[in-house]
């Protein structure tokens, strides 16, 4: 069975600073991938980065980047110059290798961004 | 271009009510995914489809069913409705197991 843990229930950072989320995971399969998604207060879910697990490289979107390091299965997000749009819930989430792109979820970081 | 579609977006059912929740995706993709999240807590994988005619149950099934008959509409049933199933419920879609799903904005439940 897959499992996520983001063990940073909250975090105050401060704007223009960078910030690192947390996420480790539990599989037996060789082939998964890895997502970061972003949660508002207003509810949506919007998508920000995705590693695989064959990715020779880490994976970056813009103000985005993921220290993947399969061999301590952890996948922490890095968000650069945080914003006052960036204060949201985000979690981490990950797929099997069976077809369906089934996700199981982190219980997710709340991320405040302080003025 | 919509995207993925759920209505309704509030709903309020008494303990024993039946519902279905609509979810149409116009990207033409084959994966389609339900999910619910409870307050303070991550998702959870309801049922699943990896194309028209083929469901499959997720992490959380129970007291819930799922019908694909063609590659947009993806709806949710609740057979009998209970207090415990009071969450938001996500929609998903995506092309395959390396893409992005795409969600919708979700439908907030309440069972009373």
């Amino acid at each position: 069975a897959q499992k996520i843990t983001q063990t940073q229930p909250g975090m105050f950072v401060q704007e223009k600073e960078a910030v690192t989320l947390d996420c480790t995971y539990d599989t037996s399969d060789p082939s998964y991938g890895l997502f970061w998604y972003k949660q508002p207060s207003s509810g949506e879910m919007i998508f920000l980065i995705y590693q695989g697990s064959y990715d020779q490289q880490n994976a970056t979107e813009g103000r985005y980047s993921l220290n993947f390091q399969k061999a301590r299965k952890s996948a922490n997000l890095v968000i650069s110059a945080s914003q006052l749009g960036d204060s949201a819930m985000y979690f981490c989430a990950m797929r099997g290798p069976t077809a369906g792109n089934k996700l199981t979820f982190g219980g997710g970081t709340r991320v405040l961004v302080k003025p | 271009n919509a995207g993925v579609t759920q209505t309704p977006k509030f709903q309020v059912l008494k303990t024993g009510q039946s519902m279905t929740l609509q979810c149409a995706q116009d990207m033409n993709h084959e994966y389609m995914s339900w999910y619910r999240q409870d307050p303070g807590m991550g998702l959870r994988l309801i049922h699943y489809s990896v194309g028209a005619g083929i469901t499959d149950q997720g992490e959380v099934p129970n007291g819930y069913n799922v019908s694909r008959s063609t590659t947009e509409d993806f709806p949710l049933r609740l057979l009998s409705a209970a207090p415990s199933q009071t969450s938001v419920y996500f929609c998903a879609s995506s092309y395959g197991n390396d893409q992005p799903q795409h969600f919708g904005d979700g439908t907030r439940l309440s069972i009373l």
